[in-house]
């Protein structure tokens, strides 16, 4: 029982690089959300997905993709990464039923 | 646009004394109103959560109090232990077609000393 696992934990980028996160979670939840955290802003919402095949944008989209191919993965993308996307990634995902989330661990970005 | 403000952005606290974490939020449309901790190198997990159908939720040491009026809530954490020390969001959403998409407070960082 794994919940929510987000790959890779850290990662280095210089600036104009790309590079995907892959958040995956084994709870068959329907809702996935991708989280950007910094301090003293809390966590603002970037993407997210309300079932396979679906994305939305959140309140701080630009400089990212996403997409949610299959139920259990939810990708995010920068084409080309700038020093202001320097932050702690989370991807939480939610049940039908409930409203609570479920967090990954974080991925910490630095882009230079 | 941070539609929830959340106070003070950190807090020491002596090991047995009460801790308090205010939050106020400007959309009446919300209706949900969770408060995660988040460990070191860990993500937020959920830790006590209120709708606005009550003034007041206990669980334990954790204690959310919530006033619809003057849209405000807070976390009181009773006893608190050096294993509180955290960092604590508070958050709000909207049901139905908001797909439960949480807003986020500033978040607390909370340090109780033994």
């Amino acid at each position: 029982n794994a919940g929510v696992t987000q790959t890779p934990k850290f990662r280095v980028l210089k600036t104009g690089q790309s590079m995907t996160l892959l958040c995956a979670q084994d709870m068959n939840h329907e809702y996935m959300y991708w989280y950007r955290q910094d301090p003293g802003m809390g966590l603002r919402l970037i993407h997210y997905s309300v079932g396979e095949g679906t994305t939305a944008k959140g309140e701080v989209p630009d400089g990212y993709n996403v997409s949610r191919l299959k139920k259990q993965n939810f990708l995010l993308g920068l084409e080309s990464a700038a020093p202001s996307q320097t932050s702690v990634y989370f991807c939480a995902s939610r049940g039908g039923t409930g409203p609570g989330y479920t967090f990954g661990s974080g991925t910490r970005l630095t882009v230079v | 646009q941070q539609q929830v403000k959340q106070s003070p952005q950190s807090l020491i606290v002596q090991k047995g004394g009460i801790s308090i974490i205010n939050c106020a939020y400007e959309n009446t449309a919300f209706d949900y109103f969770p408060w995660y901790q988040q460990f070191p190198g860990k993500g937020p997990a959920l830790l006590i959560a209120i709708r606005p159908d009550v003034s007041e939720k206990k669980e334990g040491r954790f204690t959310i109090s919530f006033n619809k009026s003057a849209k405000q809530f807070s976390l009181h954490i009773m006893d608190s232990q050096p294993g509180d020390s955290a960092t604590y969001f508070c958050a709000a959403s909207i049901g139905g077609t908001s797909y439960g998409k949480l807003t986020f407070g500033q978040g607390t960082i909370l340090t109780v000393h033994p």
